[in-house]
């Protein structure tokens, strides 16, 4: 069974400032992992993932990804933030037999 | 580009009434998906359909029927509306690629409210 934390419902920050938002994923193989975001009132659309290689992927927007097999992480960073990165970010994880997200980190980017 | 519509983007009804909800893609993908969205509970998967007419369960379809027949589109009834089922409904589509790597695409969503 695989399984997805965020462990963190609620995030504020500064605009300008650096974000990292937490996933912690259970699963017994190394699985697929991705970031998708929702703005207001739209679907989710995919920000990032990981298959295998380098821990650190790259995705839109400024944001990156950092794969931990030791910690069984997946957290998104970014550097700077802006206003219209407020949004609910969705991790998600996929071991081959289906996707399964975690519930959602609300983040609010302060002008 | 495509484009994933879901009709209506807002849905009343009544306690015990059947509800149909409509989603069309013109990715032309494979594989489509209904997932219901709660607050603070991220997505569950209701049904999935790899191809026209094929149907595939996932962790919540109990109360729920679907129906593919064409590739461009999947509808999700709900047989008999509570009021503790409340939430979005958000279909989306994938290219059928090697199984866990797809990348889903996402509606808007279907609100619906149960009076």
């Amino acid at each position: 069974a695989q399984s997805v934390t965020q462990p963190d419902a609620r995030v504020t920050v500064s605009e300008g400032a650096s974000l990292q938002l937490r996933c912690k994923y259970s699963s017994s193989v190394t699985p697929y992992l991705f970031w998708y975001v929702q703005y207001p009132r739209q679907g989710l659309q995919l920000l990032l993932k990981y298959y295998s290689g380098d821990p650190v992927v790259q995705g839109v927007n400024g944001f990156e990804a950092e794969f931990s097999k030791s910690n069984s992480s997946f957290h998104l960073r970014k550097a700077s933030v802006h206003w219209s990165d407020s949004a609910v970010y969705f991790c998600a994880v996929n071991a081959g037999a289906k996707l399964t997200f975690g519930g959602g980190t609300r983040l609010t980017v302060r002008p | 580009g495509g484009i994933i519509t879901q009709t209506p983007k807002f849905l009343i009804g009544q306690e015990g009434q059947k509800l149909t909800l409509k989603c069309q893609q013109n990715f032309n993908h494979d594989t489509m998906y209904w997932y219901r969205q709660d607050s603070g509970k991220g997505l569950r998967l209701i049904y999935y359909s790899i191809t026209e007419n094929d149907l595939q369960k996932g962790d919540l379809s109990e109360g729920y029927d679907a129906s593919r027949e064409k590739k461009s589109s999947f509808s999700l009834t709900v047989t008999s509306a509570q009021k503790n089922e409340m939430a979005v409904f958000l279909c989306a589509s994938s290219i059928w690629g090697a199984r866990g790597t797809e990348t889903l695409y996402f509606g808007s969503g279907t609100r619906l409210t149960v009076l």
